[in-house]
């Protein structure tokens, strides 16, 4: 199993419509959560980290579900700029006492006019 | 306001050929990291520096050396170039080494070994 898993899609949405997906990860103690953008032969760029409350960025909802261990990102009012995959990222303090950051495959969002 | 800057965007190699990486960041971030992305899966790391003057090992780091030139600059050295060495390679720095913090990416380059 990886360590973190995402559908690769692609979500293939029309213009204006409410799209989520979720990531999961395996190791319990992972500490902090992040989504990512990449937009297609470009580098990955922050969109937002995820709280523990759950966390709004006007259209982009981030939550996280520790129990289940699994974190999601809503996008309401989808555009057509928002067509990019989007990479979850999961950090983990090791028992050294050093971070280690693990990526997520992506997910592909295609917004359609 | 450049960022993370990455050198070349492109290059072809022939299979035992050598080359370097270069990057360099203009935030004052303490931390610099090389990450390669293959299709089909997450970022992988293959070095880091988490300040000047120290470098560490990442998840994939056969193959590869690298350098922490100064402060502002970290570079990725191949010395004999091998076709599983064809990826997307990402520069990035942060303030802190592998925190709770945002990294900046460069813009990548595409290598392919031949």
């Amino acid at each position: 199993r990886k360590e973190v898993e995402q559908d690769p899609g692609p979500f293939n949405v029309p213009e204006g419509a409410t799209v989520a997906f979720n990531c999961t990860y395996s190791n319990s103690a992972s500490q902090s959560f992040f989504w990512y953008r990449q937009d297609c032969r470009k580098e990955p760029k922050l969109l937002m980290s995820v709280y523990s409350s759950g966390n709004e960025d006007g259209r982009f909802t981030a939550q996280l579900n520790r129990a289940s261990q699994y974190i999601s990102l809503l996008i309401r009012d989808s555009k057509l700029s928002d067509s990019a995959t989007y990479l979850c990222v999961v950090n983990t303090l090791l028992m050294d006492s050093n971070y280690q950051l693990i990526w997520g495959a992506g997910t592909k969002l295609i917004i359609k006019p | 306001n450049a960022g993370v800057t990455q050198t070349p965007k492109f290059q072809v190699l022939k299979t035992g050929q050598s080359m370097t990486l270069q990057c360099a960041q203009d935030m004052n971030h303490n931390s610099m990291y090389w990450y390669r992305q293959d299709p089909g899966m997450g970022l992988r790391l293959i070095y880091y520096s988490a300040s000047e003057g120290t470098t560490d090992k990442g998840e994939v780091p056969n193959g590869y050396n690298v350098s922490r030139l100064n402060k502002r600059e970290f570079s990725l050295r191949l010395e004999s170039a091998a076709p599983s060495q064809t990826s997307v390679y990402f520069c990035a720095s942060s303030e802190r080494a592998l925190a709770n913090y945002g990294y900046t990416f460069g813009s990548g380059t595409r290598l392919t070994v031949v």
